[in-house]
C-alpha cells in the first residue's frame, strides 16, 4: 500500500480482555517499530523489528505485551488481560532502511480505551 | 537510558510571529529527526540532521543540530495557521537504531 495501515482504528476493551492490534507496513520496509502515545505525550518506544527478527523489546511495559512479525511484513501487537493504564494510542512506524535515515513513516494509530 | 527533553511544552503565537522549539539530549546523538503531528493525526517526518553544526531549511522552517550533537532546534518564521500542531524531536543514540522522542511542543497560532 501507499502508507502504513493500522487496524482497528479504535478499540474499546473491557478490563481483563485480550486485544490484538495490526500493522501493515509499507511493502519492502525492513524496520518496524511500535510506539505507545499517551495523551499529551511523545511516542514511547515499545519494540523494534528488522524484517522478522525482534531486535529490541525493552520498551514493552510488562509480560502482558507481546509483538510478532513472523514473515517480516505484517506485525501484530497483542496485549493480554488489558488494564486501564494500557489506554493510549498505539503507533506503528516503518522504514526502508535499518538505520532509519530518511525518517520513519507512521500509521494513523489504534486508539485503545480500556473500560 | 537516553532522555530527550523538549521545551517549551506549549507556545501561543499570533499569526505572523516567529516560533522556536528546543530539544536537548542527555547523550550524544548520531542523528536527530523532527516530526509534526496535527491534532488528531499521527507524526509526519519533516527532516533528519546528522552532522555536527548542521543547518537545514525548508521554506519557513529552519532546523539546527548543535556542535556537540546533543541539542537541536526548529525555528518557524512568520507562522501561519497551517503550522498548528505538535512538533517532536526524536534523537537516535550512537550505535542504536531506536529514536527516542521528546515530549513535543504544541504550537497554537492565533489568527
Amino acid at each position: 500500500g501507499a502508507g502504513v495501515s493500522q487496524s482497528p482504528r479504535y478499540k474499546v476493551a473491557k478490563r481483563g480482555q485480550d486485544v490484538a492490534l495490526r500493522c501493515d507496513p509499507i511493502s519492502g520496509h525492513v524496520s518496524l517499530f511500535w510506539y505507545q502515545q499517551a495523551l499529551g505525550q511523545g511516542p514511547e518506544f515499545l519494540t523494534y523489528f528488522q524484517n522478522e527478527a525482534q531486535l529490541d523489546k525493552s520498551g514493552l511495559p510488562s509480560d502482558r505485551f507481546f509483538a510478532e512479525r513472523p514473515e517480516g511484513s505484517v506485525s501484530t501487537l497483542k496485549i493480554q488481560r488489558t488494564q486501564q493504564e494500557d489506554s493510549a494510542v498505539y503507533l506503528c512506524a516503518s522504514s526502508p532502511r535499518r538505520d532509519g535515515n530518511y525518517g520513519y513513516t507512521f500509521g494513523s494509530g489504534t486508539r485503545l480505551t480500556v473500560v | 537510558g537516553q532522555q530527550v527533553m523538549q521545551i517549551p511544552q506549549y507556545q501561543h503565537v499570533q499569526e505572523g510571529e516567529d516560533f522556536t522549539t528546543y530539544c536537548n539530549s542527555s547523550t550524544t546523538l548520531s542523528n536527530i529527526q523532527w516530526y509534526k503531528q496535527r491534532p488528531g493525526g499521527h507524526p509526519v517526518f519533516l527532516i533528519q540532521l546528522v552532522k555536527s553544526g548542521e543547518v537545514k531549511k525548508q521554506k519557513r522552517l529552519t532546523f539546527q543540530f548543535g556542535e556537540a550533537k546533543k541539542n537541536s532546534s526548529l525555528h518557524i518564521t512568520a507562522t501561519q495557521t497551517t503550522d498548528v500542531g505538535t512538533y517532536f524531536c526524536a534523537g537516535t543514540g550512537r550505535g542504536s537504531y531506536i529514536p527516542t522522542f521528546g515530549r513535543g511542543t504544541s504550537l497554537i497560532v492565533h489568527p
